[in-house]
């Protein structure tokens, strides 16, 4: 099967930095995306990993291992409009598997 | 603003009925992806297409279908609905579908199916 795990919700302070951590067991295996979503609203996309290592893009960060089924999203300096859901999503096969999200509260 | 674009943005209907949900890709865009999001089950993946031929199916009821025309919108078919098919549907778009399908997808604002 395809199971994506990451926590169900977070909490952090503004100004501070935040890692949201995702394992996955995926067939076929072709990469790691990082979606943000607010409340009713659509998925943006934030980052995407294919090879291990870290992709840093402005005040986000991801990090992929492929042998550990392991992901994280960095979040620096964190605003209050950093507060949303934050989902994990895998590619297998062509296929796209989400994760439940995890949602991020962002406190002042 | 992604580029993509849904209709109808809301629709209420009844159990045992049939819907047809609309989407439009950015412009230069060949593929075409549609999800379903409900509270309890996230996200899920129903299917792919690119360039008017289906790529790749994930978690998509037989009696739903999908479609891709040649002007590339897309259009996803829900028939004999039940309670259960009330979510949010989402499409997106992304440039290329090739084998590896891993370019960008864009998502539209979603459709919200409420089903009495």
């Amino acid at each position: 099967g395809q199971n994506i795990d990451q926590p169900t919700e977070m909490t952090a302070t503004e100004g501070a930095i935040v890692q949201i951590n995702c394992t996955y067991q995926t067939s076929g295996f072709n990469g790691l995306f990082w979606y943000q979503q607010h409340a009713g609203e659509a998925p943006t996309f934030l980052s995407y990993n294919v090879l291990d290592g870290l992709e840093e893009k402005g005040r986000f960060s991801s990090f992929l291992s492929r042998s550990k089924g392991y992901s994280y999203l960095l979040l620096k300096e964190l605003q209050m409009k950093d507060s949303a859901s934050y989902l994990c999503a895998s590619c297998g096969f062509n296929k796209f598997y989400f994760g439940s999200g995890t949602k991020l509260n962002v406190k002042p | 603003d992604s580029g993509v674009t849904q209709t109808p943005k809301h629709l209420i209907t009844a159990t045992g009925q049939r819907v047809t949900l609309r989407c439009s890709p950015r412009s230069g865009d060949l593929s075409v992806y549609w999800y379903q999001q409900s509270l309890d089950q996230g996200l899920q993946f129903l299917i792919h297409y690119y360039n008017g031929e289906e790529r790749a199916k994930g978690n998509i009821l037989e009696r739903f279908s999908a479609q891709q025309f040649p002007d590339l919108h897309s259009e996803l078919n829900l028939s004999s609905l039940e309670l259960g098919d009330s979510a949010l549907y989402f499409c997106a778009s992304s440039v290329s579908g090739g084998p590896t399908s891993t370019d960008t997808q864009y998502f539209g604002p979603g459709t919200r199916l409420t089903v009495l």
